[in-house]
């Protein structure tokens, strides 16, 4: 069973069409939770670490919120260079602080 | 400030053949990970080094690939032999304090 889980798994948007990606986990006991941006080619470039529930990351267009079940990515009027794979990640005080990764939404943004 | 850096960038082998990456993390970070990502899926860790010790390798496939971080810096991935479903991007990132990872830029292995 996956511990988390990235919902679209693909997801097309006008520029200017503002829309929200989902991360939800299923482990207790959240240590953090970290997004990050991939594109084509490249290794994952950190956005943002949420630790706790009501938390709220901004950064230009995005913005980053948790809960106890889930984060959100929300995505504000998206530019074509906001197009690239969004993966979540989930670190549990357990385990050593193992991170596990979700399988990430590509996000494509049409002109 | 340097990134991560990781060599070679693309490599093919044979399967049965043996291959090696290089990781050079940013200066001063103690934790530094191995990942594995196959096209279309998330990172899958590998292994993870405290300084010079192992703090978790439980999905590293061990009868065929092996890591070290020699004096708490620089570290190796070796796969020997490798076999087919090797193919996909090895993944370096190092963490000052095992919070968030700045990754390199990935090595692709194609095994044909």
């Amino acid at each position: 069973e996956d511990q988390v889980t990235q919902s679209p798994e693909a997801l097309r948007l006008q520029e200017g069409e503002s829309s929200s990606l989902n991360c939800s986990y299923t482990v207790s006991g959240l240590r953090g939770l970290f997004w990050y941006r991939q594109d084509p080619g490249k290794g994952p470039e950190f956005l943002f670490t949420l630790y706790s529930a009501g938390e709220e990351k901004e950064k230009e267009r995005l913005k980053a919120t948790l809960t106890k079940k889930e984060s959100f990515l929300h995505i504000t009027a998206p530019k074509p260079e906001d197009s690239a794979t969004y993966l979540c990640a989930v670190q549990y005080r357990g385990g050593s602080y193992i991170p596990t990764f979700g399988r990430g939404t590509s996000l494509i943004v049409h002109p | 400030e340097a990134g991560v850096a990781q060599s070679p960038r693309y490599k093919i082998i044979e399967k049965r053949q043996s291959v090696a990456f290089w990781c050079n993390p940013i200066s001063g970070h103690a934790t530094l990970y191995w990942y594995q990502q196959i096209l279309g899926q998330g990172p899958k860790l590998l292994i993870q080094f405290q300084n010079n010790g192992v703090v978790d390798d439980s999905q590293l496939p061990k009868d065929r690939f092996s890591a070290e971080r020699l004096k708490g810096v620089d570290s190796t991935l070796k796969i020997q032999p490798a076999k087919l479903e090797d193919s996909a991007v090895y993944l370096c990132a190092s963490s000052l304090a095992r919070n968030e990872q700045y990754f390199g830029p990935g090595t692709r292995l194609t095994v044909t």
